[in-house]
């Protein structure tokens, strides 16, 4: 089993509408999770981190936590066409600093 | 704030010279810097966890004595491809991890081609 796994995508949203992508992590003793943003040919991007269960709102993006389901999620409220990018899921493992990263969801926000 | 830079951004170079990428965290300290690679249509893989003033620490199947990592001082890790191939072509990407928290913070990568 992939320490994180994400929904495998590609995912393809009109400009304006939410884009929800889905993460699962397999090690229970997670603390610290993150979604990056990745352009093509570019680097992560940090967009959002969360450590509590619950939702974490930063302007349009939203993320959620429930340490139970071993889930995190994003959303993407009023997509934009500057949203098109791959969205990466990561965790740190226990008792390091490594992260650990899901095979990332490519969205498309079509116009 | 959070600024880590690389250099070069690009590099060709022929098969069986070395090559090093330098990583920077501009405007904090990182007692923790990592390597990742990533081939085409791929997730990051990491290669190298790196610490300050100690050896850095390989992934499973990535070969320490071909690609040499040192991290000298909190604001400066190296990493250096020795002899390389065309299979070593890949985008290279460090990034750091403030002394304080948990995030990591990434370079804009170094594209490398062996030709």
């Amino acid at each position: 089993q992939k320490e994180v796994e994400q929904n495998s995508g590609p995912l393809s949203v009109p400009e304006g509408a939410i884009a929800s992508l889905n993460c699962t992590y397999s090690d229970r003793g997670s603390q610290s999770f993150f979604w990056y943003r990745q352009y093509s040919g570019k680097s992560p991007e940090l967009i959002m981190s969360i450590y509590s269960n619950g939702d974490k709102e930063d302007g349009r993006f939203t993320a959620q936590l429930n340490k139970a389901s071993q889930y995190v999620s994003l959303l993407i409220r009023d997509s934009q066409p500057s949203d098109s990018a791959t969205y990466l899921c990561a965790v740190n493992l226990p008792l390091d600093y490594k992260l650990s990263f899901g095979a990332g969801t490519t969205v498309t926000v079509r116009a | 704030g959070a600024v880590v830079s690389q250099h070069p951004s690009w590099v060709i170079c022929k098969s069986g010279t070395s090559v090093k990428i330098e990583c920077r965290s501009l405007d904090f300290q990182a007692t923790t810097m990592f390597w990742y690679r990533q081939f085409p249509k791929q997730s990051l893989m990491l290669m190298a966890t790196s610490n300050e003033g100690s050896k850095a620490t390989y992934e499973q199947g990535v070969e320490k004595d071909k690609f040499l990592i040192n991290h000298a001082s909190l604001t400066l890790s190296t990493l250096t491809v020795t002899s390389a191939h065309p299979e070593d072509s890949s985008f290279y990407i460090c990034s750091a991890r403030d002394m304080t928290g948990n995030e990591q913070f990434f370079g804009p990568g170094t594209r490398l081609t062996v030709l």
